[in-house]
Parts: C-alpha cells; structure tokens; sequence
C-alpha cells in the first residue's frame, strides 16, 4: 500500500537555528513528492514539489528538500528557522492521489 | 477569485442533520479533490473528480457521504445523518492538470454535537 511516514510528531527549535522535517515514502514506484504546510486554522500551502530531475529542490519561505532514493526519503530542510515558521508540515506522496503522512508539528523557541 | 474558495468555513451541526458543503475550485482547474481532516491528523483522501466524472470515491467512509460536480466546476460534499465521527476539517483542492500540482482551499469546519 502506498504510505507516507514522517516520524516526528513535534519538533522545537531555537529561532536561527537549523531545521530538518523527516520523511519516508512507501511505494511501488517514486511518487511525485511534495511538502506543504498549515498554520492554525488555515488550508495548506504547498512549499515544495518533486517530480523528477535535480534532487535538492528549492521552494518558498528558504525552504530545499532532497529526495534520496536509496532511503525512500524525502526530507525538508531549512539553514535558519524564524518564528513565523511554527506550523503543521506535512509530507505527501502522488501517483493518482495525494497521500498524506500524519505531520510534524514545528515549534520555534526565542 | 484567485484560489479555491470553501463554504461554509465553520459549520455545527446537530447530531442526525445533513450537511452541504461548498467547493469553488481555481477557474479552468479540470481536476478537484476533498479531503477529510481530523484532529491532529493528516488529510485523507474522499474523492475525485476530472470534469463532471467522480473517478475515484474509494475514500468516502460510507454511503452517507456523497460528492457531485454536475457542471465540471463548483462542487457540493453532502453529508447525511451527520454523526460526532464527522467531526473534522474538510479540504477542497483543485489542479490544472491531472493532479499532480493541487491547491487547497481553506477549508470547511464541521463539528458535529
């Protein structure tokens, strides 16, 4: 079945510090990748898309992700986190549908 | 408008009514998905429609959901016999193409009492 996991329920990080969002993908070929992300009460924003090509793909707000295939990952990557970063990430995967893994929730410390 | 617009953006409903909720995709977006939110969770796939065809309503969780988009544009999520379950966030999104880029909509909350 396909699946997306991410591992980390939370995650606190000091402001100006570095983030890295995990997440792995189970599929029978590579799915589209994408990451997107929901401040309280708000929809979801995509940040970034895989499809195929480069594998550090660059996105909004200074985000990158690198799909690594050999580790079924796909994981979300920020050199300095502001507070206005705290919000719910999740990863997703897409072959006919997008499947979603449960989200990492980002806390930003001053 | 410039995204996909949802309504109504919070409903409570009695436990037994039937629910109506709007989507209004992007203009010219073919593809159009709902999605179901629960507390603290991801999303998880409903429906989906291509034009005015439902090609895919694996994820609706039983026969009291039903999903249409009768002119290939606005759609409608109805919800019969709502019950506390429902409870939840439902997301709308919509895609050019045939899905591979999606835009989500706000969302409509419905809480279930």
């Amino acid at each position: 079945a396909q699946s997306v996991t991410q591992p980390d329920i939370h995650i606190t990080v000091s402001e100006g510090a570095s983030l890295e969002l995990r997440c792995n993908y189970s599929y029978g070929a590579t799915p589209y990748l994408f990451w997107y992300v929901q401040s309280p009460g708000q929809g979801l924003q995509l940040l970034l898309k895989y499809f195929s090509g480069d594998t550090l793909v660059q996105g909004i707000k200074g985000f990158e992700a690198e799909f690594k295939r050999s580790q079924s990952s796909f994981n979300l990557r920020k050199p300095s986190v502001h507070w206005s970063d705290a919000a719910e990430y999740f990863c997703a995967g897409a072959r006919c549908k997008l499947v979603f893994g449960a989200g990492t929730i980002l806390r930003v410390k001053s | 408008g410039a995204g996909v617009s949802q309504s109504p953006r919070y409903k409570v409903a009695k436990r037994g009514q039937d629910v109506a909720l709007r989507c209004d995709p992007i203009s010219g977006h073919v593809s159009l998905f709902w999605y179901q939110q629960a507390l603290g969770q991801g999303p998880e796939f409903l429906t989906y429609f291509q034009n005015e065809a439902q090609l895919d309503k694996s994820g609706l969780p039983s026969d009291r959901f039903f999903a249409e988009r009768p002119e290939g544009s606005v759609s409608t999520l109805k919800i019969q016999r709502t019950q506390q379950e429902d409870s939840a966030v439902y997301l709308c999104a919509s895609s050019l193409d045939s899905g591979v880029t999606i835009y989500f909509g706000e969302g409509s909350w419905l809480t279930v009492v």
